[in-house]
């Protein structure tokens, strides 16, 4: 079946350093990435998504390319801020799947100054 | 600002007593989805609806818990009796799905349930 895996947390970093965190999935089908981000105390909101092979997901200085060949979709962002500490979550929806939303563990992250 | 409302927001019960927890999705979304987070399980999809009717609920514990839809406005998912076991935070996300998955979930503010 359908399932994501995203590296495990914690993950604790500088401010202005680079972040990677990975995910990689397993799909039927040609499913839709995405990532979430929750914040303390708060739902998740989506942060990107892409829907294709190839397509690249970019918001708020974070970006994630759907790689199909390594069936991955790995977060980065270039400089990171105190702000940007939270847990993040890779998800995939797949139309052969009953259209259900999958997440993965979620990776925490926490920036110092 | 168009949001899923979840009541109640906070939640603490003792053993055997009924919860219900309530969601109201964005108007016009026609997908629900119930999740229950855990620090041991993560996020764990509990049921889902679409135009009102459940389409999966094999998540659900169903001796004990019950999910339903009684108009495109309001959610309901009830634990009848509550364990302690049952404590976590559930969140309700909506969505519009024109046949496929919804295209983003919306995700309320969460309902954190304790049971003594």
């Amino acid at each position: 079946g359908d399932s994501v895996t995203q590296m495990e947390g914690p993950v604790t970093l500088s401010e202005e350093a680079f972040l990677t965190i990975n995910c990689t999935y397993t799909a039927t089908g040609y499913p839709s990435l995405f990532w979430y981000v929750q914040y303390p105390g708060e739902g998740l909101q989506l942060l990107l998504k892409a829907t294709k092979a190839d397509d690249k997901g970019s918001n708020k200085g974070f970006e994630a390319t759907y790689r199909k060949e390594t069936t991955s979709f790995h977060l980065e962002k270039g400089s990171v801020q105190v702000s940007d500490s939270a847990v993040y979550f890779c998800a995939l929806s797949d139309t052969n799947t009953g259209n259900q939303f999958y997440f993965g563990t979620g990776t925490s992250l926490t920036v110092i100054p | 600002d168009a949001r899923v409302t979840q009541t109640p927001r906070d939640k603490v019960t003792e053993m055997g007593q009924e919860v219900t927890m309530r969601c109201q999705p964005i108007l016009g979304h026609n997908t629900v989805f119930w999740y229950r987070q855990t620090m041991k399980q993560g996020l764990e999809l509990l049921a889902y609806f679409r135009n009102r009717a459940p389409l999966d609920d094999s998540g659900m514990p169903k001796d004990r818990f019950s999910a339903e839809m009684p108009d495109a406005t309001l959610a309901t998912l009830k634990i009848q009796p509550s364990e302690p076991r049952d404590s976590a935070v559930y969140f309700c996300a909506s969505g519009l799905s024109s046949g496929g998955p919804p295209g983003e979930l919306f995700f309320g503010e969460g309902s954190r349930l304790t049971v003594l």
